[in-house]
């Protein structure tokens, strides 16, 4: 399976961006970049994915380096309630069944 | 739209116990998953089902866990006998089916399980 690297801990300051860096450098062509969250004493939920073009959604953006091997998720302006665990996943489809392979992931604590 | 639905949300047995889990995931997802989640760790794939099929349990003891889906929509997860180190949070998740939109799964809140 392919490996994602992301630091194990960030800090924010409430309502300000926040840049999340997630490394993976030996990503195939075919494979999508996930990110997901778990928030305090809830299984993990969705945030967004791309494979190759920069993706916006309500919750959150998504900047992939041009060659694909780091992307970064953007929380425009963070609030104590995105105080989370957030997890980059790179989607593999093994046999045709697709498998998310999480990390340890980023713990973002938002600082009031 | 319902959400994926766990019980019991926690349990607290003693070593070579038995315990049982279950999930009803969102109405007409194929797909359902068992994860085993350590604290401080991420979730780990334990089993994944399609409809009623088992489509990998690689990462499942089959010594002593087992699941089923019978009937291709809610699903068990049984620990017999339990050991300390499966102590953990255990979340189900669905989704439609195996390829259909990439990767987005749908997690229960788990359950919350202790081994003494």
């Amino acid at each position: 399976d392919a490996k994602t690297t992301q630091p194990n801990s960030m800090e924010s300051n409430e309502e300000e961006p926040v840049h999340l860096p997630c490394n993976h450098s030996t990503i195939s062509g075919t494979d999508y970049i996930h990110w997901y969250r778990q928030l305090p004493s809830q299984g993990p939920e969705y945030v967004i994915h791309g494979l190759t073009s920069n993706v916006n959604n309500r919750m959150a953006s998504l900047a992939i380096a041009e060659d694909r091997k780091s992307s970064t998720l953007i929380l425009h302006r963070a609030t104590l309630r995105d105080a989370a665990v957030y997890y980059c996943i790179l989607r593999d489809v093994d046999f045709g069944n697709e498998k998310l392979t999480f990390g340890t992931g980023t713990r973002l604590t938002i600082i009031p | 739209e319902a959400g994926v639905a766990q019980s019991p949300r926690y349990k607290i047995i003693e070593k070579r116990q038995s315990v049982a889990f279950w999930c009803n995931p969102i109405s007409g997802h194929a797909t359902l998953y068992w994860y085993q989640q350590i604290l401080g760790q991420g979730p780990k794939l334990l089993i994944q089902f399609q409809n009623n099929g088992v489509v990998d349990d690689s990462q499942l003891p089959k010594d002593r866990f087992s699941a089923e889906r019978l009937k291709g929509v809610d699903s068990t997860l049984k620990i017999q006998p339990a050991k300390l180190e499966d102590s953990a949070v255990y979340l189900c998740a669905s989704s439609f089916s195996r390829t259909s939109t990439p990767g987005e799964q749908f997690f229960g809140p788990g359950t919350r399980l202790t081994v003494l």
